[in-house]
């Protein structure tokens, strides 16, 4: 199993949009609409941002949104703020197991 | 509220095993969840190590299945893994974490991690 495949960073300025891109193959994100993406800050443990493509949890802002099409999945970010900046992860149900992505660092400019 | 505690040595030597527990409070472990190991080498991504349903039903990444053990304790709201003969490329920060599979407001299946442990760094060496 191979871990899904994510930009290594993405940054922008406070205030703009960014979209962390997740993409993997028809047996894992194309072919379940489990995907979900954490937020990780140095030190911490990874926090649950958006669950099932784009369902988010109680208490996570509504500047963080995501989707899928075909076999990539997106995290989009607007109205960037400081305490955005993290590393991020997509997951993706695939076959009674759970592949992670390989992470991006956004950066706040 | 949902807190889930790892623990264990923090130092194992290349070939032992590496035990650690993992204790659920503010939420029953035998409450329709799936509960699962993740760790993340320093300075590395995420790996998915396995999870377990509290009926002791469980499911591992097939590349570390043949070392892997994961079980539970309902008794003690605690859970564990197992990982034998490691190696240096097995030192990491281990998480516990709660795995929901299915949503009964709508019905349908799901997958997830929502509730996670602070992590416990695990380092193997001599």
């Amino acid at each position: 199993q191979s871990a899904l495949t994510q930009p290594a960073s993405v940054s922008g300025s406070p205030g703009q949009s960014i979209t962390i891109s997740c993409t993997g193959t028809s047996s894992d994100v194309g072919g379940y609409n489990y995907v979900s993406w954490y937020q990780q800050h140095p030190g911490k443990a990874p926090k649950l941002m958006i669950y099932d493509v784009s369902g988010r949890p109680s208490g996570v802002s509504n500047r963080f949104s995501g989707s899928k099409s075909g076999n990539t999945a997106s995290l989009t970010i607007s109205g960037l703020q400081p305490e955005d900046e993290a590393d991020y992860y997509c997951s993706s149900y695939t076959s009674s197991s759970t592949l992670f992505g390989s992470g991006t660092k956004v950066t706040v400019l | 509220q949902v807190r889930l505690q790892e623990s264990g040595p923090g130092l194992v030597k290349p070939s032992e095993t590496l035990s650690l527990t993992c204790a659920v409070s503010g939420f029953s472990i035998s409450s329709g969840y799936y509960w699962g190991w993740i760790r993340q080498p320093p300075g590395k991504g995420l790996e998915w190590i396995g999870n377990i349903y509290h009926s002791g039903n469980t499911y591992y990444n097939p590349s570390l299945k043949s070392r892997v053990t994961i079980s539970v304790d309902t008794s003690k709201s605690q859970f564990s893994l197992k990982l034998s003969s490691v190696t240096a490329a097995d030192t990491a920060v281990y998480f516990c974490a709660r795995r929901k599979y299915y949503d009964i407001l709508t019905g349908y299946y799901t997958y997830f991690f929502d509730y996670w442990g602070q992590g416990t760094l695990v380092t193997v060496s001599s």
